[in-house]
């Protein structure tokens, strides 16, 4: 069974671009979540995704961000014109019914 | 609201020696507890979980943490580091009440000397 698995591992935008992180959860989960590490801090909810559902977003910037989990395909975090600020290492988990979550290797995001 | 406050930044142990990595928690539900491991430019790894059941808990690589509510502490502990446990632990807390949604604390960078 693989792992979660996260593209692309390395992102670089110049400010302004578009940035689209893709997550592909466990074989079995249904339930999807982001979190983002910014530099020397621990990781920080952000949404909590079902297949077509956002269940949970409070941890989501209000602007400029968005996250999907479509019926089919994988979850996709998607930042619009990004800034320096968001700079980070942005992880994806999943989880079938359970507590424990399984997290991927991540995506390092580099704002120019 | 629930929240973990991770005492030490970094620790300093040599090869062979305890490790002790302290973790307290603040939660208004029954919470479960998580340690998980992030080496250098790699995801998480769960190293073990407390959800209500034996205090004491067991992890994988010869760790374990105990949940103690009176003291609202649930520290990492191992009797002899290795090397490769040279990494950043992360203490987590979530409510009981079924929903995942994780809070870590700030981490602790773990450095292991010969």
């Amino acid at each position: 069974n693989a792992g979660v698995m996260q593209n692309p591992r390395h992102l670089v935008r110049r400010r302004g671009q578009e940035a689209r992180l893709r997550c592909s959860p466990m074989k079995g989960h249904s339930h999807v979540y982001w979190y983002r590490q910014l530099p020397e801090e621990g990781l920080k909810f952000m949404v909590y995704l079902q297949k077509e559902n956002i269940i949970d977003e409070s941890g989501m910037p209000k602007e400029r961000f968005s996250a999907e989990f479509p019926k089919e395909g994988p979850s996709i975090l998607r930042i619009q014109q990004v800034v320096r600020g968001d700079s980070a290492a942005y992880f994806c988990a999943s989880s079938p019914d359970t507590l424990e979550q399984y997290f991927g290797p991540g995506t390092r995001l580099t704002v120019t | 609201a629930q929240s973990v406050t991770q005492l030490d930044s970094h620790v300093s142990v040599s090869e062979g020696t305890p490790v002790l990595l302290r973790c307290n928690y603040s939660s208004s539900y029954s919470p479960s507890l998580f340690w998980y491991v992030q080496h250098p430019n790699k995801g998480l790894q769960l190293l073990l979980k407390y959800t209500s059941a034996a205090t004491l808990v067991k992890g994988i690589n010869g760790f374990e943490a105990e949940f103690k509510k009176s003291e609202t502490s649930f520290h990492l502990t191992k009797p002899s580091a290795h090397m490769s446990d040279a990494a950043e632990y992360f203490c987590v807390v979530t409510p009981g009440t079924g929903f995942q949604k994780l809070v870590f604390g700030t981490g602790t960078r773990l450095l292991v000397s010969p």
